[in-house]
């Protein structure tokens, strides 16, 4: 079956460090490929995905790329600030249409101090 | 626009008790799916329903059951609530594959 394996947190960074999240997928065929954020005391929201192979989703100044050859999605950001403060998660769906079942990771959290 | 809403925020049940938690959809929106989110985790899929009818089904029981209205809101029941069953419940709703727009969740407490 589907799986994400993603590193486990939490991940504490000064402001305006560098951020890497590593997550790497199993699946069968080419799934789409997402990030959810989720924001203490909020609901889970969209923060990128990738669809296909070589594909880079980019929001808010994180990024990511789809890479088929190592079966990874790891998210990064430049400059992380207090407000990145998260738990985020690593998703997958497998290409076919209706069928909405997404498979998440455990969530890395996310602490950034001033 | 109005998001996706889920009712009730927070609920406590005893063990053996029956629970139903409610979602209506962004507008516009037919798919609906439920998820599990145990503490510490990610969320687990239950169930999908596209234009009222179950398209998908995750690795729950038979306790957890489902159903879809004409107006695309969403119903999920849970029999016989286990001390296991505490958690937060999430429904989503999306147009697109993958893209789910999630509510704030009910928090389960069985006791």
């Amino acid at each position: 079956g589907n799986s994400v394996t993603q590193m486990e947190g939490p991940v504490t960074l000064s402001e305006e460090a560098f951020l890497t999240i590593n997550c790497t997928y199993t699946a069968t065929g080419y799934p789409s490929l997402f990030w959810y954020v989720q924001y203490p005391g909020e609901g889970l929201q969209l923060l990128l995905k990738a669809t296909k192979a070589d594909d880079k989703g980019s929001n808010k100044g994180f990024e990511a790329t789809y890479r088929k050859e190592t079966t990874s999605f790891h998210l990064e950001k430049g400059s992380v600030q207090v407000s990145d403060s998260a738990v985020y998660f690593c998703a997958l769906t497998p290409l076919s249409g209706g069928y909405q079942k997404v498979t998440f990771g455990i969530g890395t959290k996310l602490q950034v101090i001033p | 626009d109005a998001g996706v809403t889920q009712s009730p925020t927070h609920l406590i049940k005893t063990r053996g008790q029956q629970v139903t938690l409610r979602c209506s959809p962004i507008s516009g929106h037919k798919s609906v799916s439920w998820y599990q989110q145990v503490l510490g985790q990610g969320p687990q899929f239950i169930f999908q329903y596209y234009e009222k009818e179950e398209r998908g089904r995750g690795n729950f029981p038979d306790r957890f059951s489902a159903r879809q209205f004409p107006n695309y809101s969403s119903e999920l029941n849970v029999n016989a609530l286990l001390l296991g069953d505490s958690a937060l419940y999430l429904c989503a709703s999306s147009w697109e594959q993958g893209k789910l727009f999630f509510g704030s969740g009910t928090q389960l407490s069985v006791l």
